[in-house]
């Protein structure tokens, strides 16, 4: 079975463009999570999908970023426009929905980089 | 105000040796579960262990066990017979509620540096 995928694996842009990462979480699991960790800091909430809904999207910093997950399946996570302070490693997890005890399973990460 | 907190950024124990990361939480939901997880240098997340919070005993999985403490709202992970491999940052996280439709939260992390 394929894990969680995200691509690209390394960005790097410049302040003010746009980037858009995505998401591939294992087939059949209804929760999608994005997280960030920014320099080595805590593992920080953005915002959690159940299925194709907006389940919670409290952490999301500011309307520069926009999150999909279209018909339930892979997600995006747009920054438009990045400022310096967007670099970080950006992750993505996926659950199954019913027990409290899912674990999520995590991607690989995209390093994202704003010079 | 934070939810969960790892107070020991970093931490050393000598090969084989067993070792305990600590981690306290914040909640006013009676229906919880906490998480561990190892994220080695190569930067990927590992799940390692979960405790319910109506769970009687202390979840254990191979050399890895959670010393729950329900009263002071602490879940220290107990490493035991500690590896090379073993080095990693470890994360303490929460979900608050009943299913995992409910969102999860992670502290700032414990750095392990395991000597040989």
């Amino acid at each position: 079975e394929a894990g969680v995928t995200q691509f690209p694996s390394h960005s790097v842009i410049e302040k003010g463009q746009t980037v858009t990462l995505r998401c591939d979480p294992i087939s059949g699991h209804d929760n999608l999570y994005w997280y960030r960790r920014v320099m080595g800091k805590e593992i920080k909430f953005l915002l959690h999908f159940v299925k194709e809904s907006k389940q919670d999207e409290s952490g999301m910093p500011n309307n520069r970023f926009l999150a999909e997950r279209t018909g339930g399946t892979y997600s995006t996570l747009k920054v438009q426009p990045a400022e310096l302070e967007d670099s970080g490693v950006y992750f993505c997890a996926s659950s199954q929905g019913g027990k409290a005890s899912y674990e999520q399973y995590f991607g690989p990460g995209t390093r994202l980089t704003v010079t | 105000a934070q939810k969960i907190t790892q107070t020991q950024p970093g931490m050393f124990v000598q090969e084989k040796e067993a070792v305990t990361l600590d981690c306290t939480y914040d909640t006013s939901d009676p229906s919880y579960g906490l998480f561990w997880y190892k994220q080695p240098s190569s930067g990927e997340m590992i799940f390692l262990i979960y405790q319910g919070s109506y769970d009687q005993q202390n979840a254990t999985e191979g050399r890895y066990s959670l010393n729950f403490q329900k009263a002071r709202k602490s879940a220290n992970l107990v490493i035991s017979a500690s590896q090379l491999g073993d080095s990693a940052m470890y994360f303490c996280a929460m979900r608050e509620g009943k299913t995992s439709y409910d969102k999860v939260i992670f502290g700032p992390g414990t750095s392990l540096s395991v000597i040989p």
